[in-house]
């Protein structure tokens, strides 16, 4: 069966400190991967999605960068952190024969 | 991709059938109609998705009118563990494009 992880849990990070969030999928191959952030008390934003290897699509233009290094890894960053950047990032993937979205547990992050 | 408008929140009666309506007035022929729900700090599920015929699975029913511009998603026995934020999305699936793209949803609150 599929799953996917997603680390760490629950971050505090200070402004201007670096960032990766990480996200791996297993039991799949060629997944189509999404990074979502969701603020306080707000729905869900999509930042970044990915179709293959390399290959990012930027959805909002922001301090933060997405990367997939490997087919079932996709990994969130960023260089200098903004008191905005707090939320909650959800990473997914979604089987492309029937779009049902599987998401991970989420990571909390508050930048201080 | 089509947008789609839900009421900001709803409350229902414990017991009887709680449903959710979404407008996709810009829907294109080849974009399915998707429904997730997010309980508080968990990434959201997956509940059901249709074209143009009524579906049923074990969670819920989806009734989306002959013209396609609206849909409502029904609980048919609602419990305190479907108070939720529900979204609405619509999808279409080409490649290279894999965006899904959440609104603000509805805030279904059962009362005990």
């Amino acid at each position: 069966s599929q799953t996917i992880h997603q680390w760490p849990a629950t971050l505090v990070q200070p402004v201007g400190s670096p960032l990766s969030l990480e996200c791996t999928v297993e039991g799949t191959s060629n997944p189509n991967l999404y990074w979502y952030r969701q603020a306080a008390g707000r729905g869900l934003q999509l930042l970044f999605y990915s179709v293959g290897i390399g290959q990012i699509s930027s959805e909002v233009p922001q301090n933060l960068s997405a990367s997939r290094p490997q087919d079932r890894q996709f990994i969130l960053s960023s260089k200098k952190l903004l008191l905005s950047d707090s939320g909650f990032y959800l990473c997914a993937w979604s089987v492309l024969a029937t779009g049902e979205l599987f998401f991970g547990e989420g990571s909390r992050l508050t930048v201080l | 991709d089509a947008k789609t408008t839900q009421p900001p929140s709803m409350d229902c009666a414990e017991g009887r059938a709680a449903n959710l309506p979404c407008n996709h007035s810009t829907i294109s022929g080849n974009e399915y109609v998707y429904w997730y729900r997010q309980i508080h700090s968990q990434g959201p599920q997956y509940i059901i998705h249709g074209l143009k015929n009524n579906e049923t699975n074990e969670m819920a029913s989806l009734i989306i009118t002959e013209d396609r511009k609206s849909s409502t998603l029904i609980l048919p026995h609602a419990t305190l563990r479907d108070t939720a934020v529900y979204y609405c999305i619509v999808r279409v699936t080409y490649f290279g494009n894999e965006k899904l793209t959440f609104g603000t949803g509805t805030r279904l609150t059962i009362i005990p």
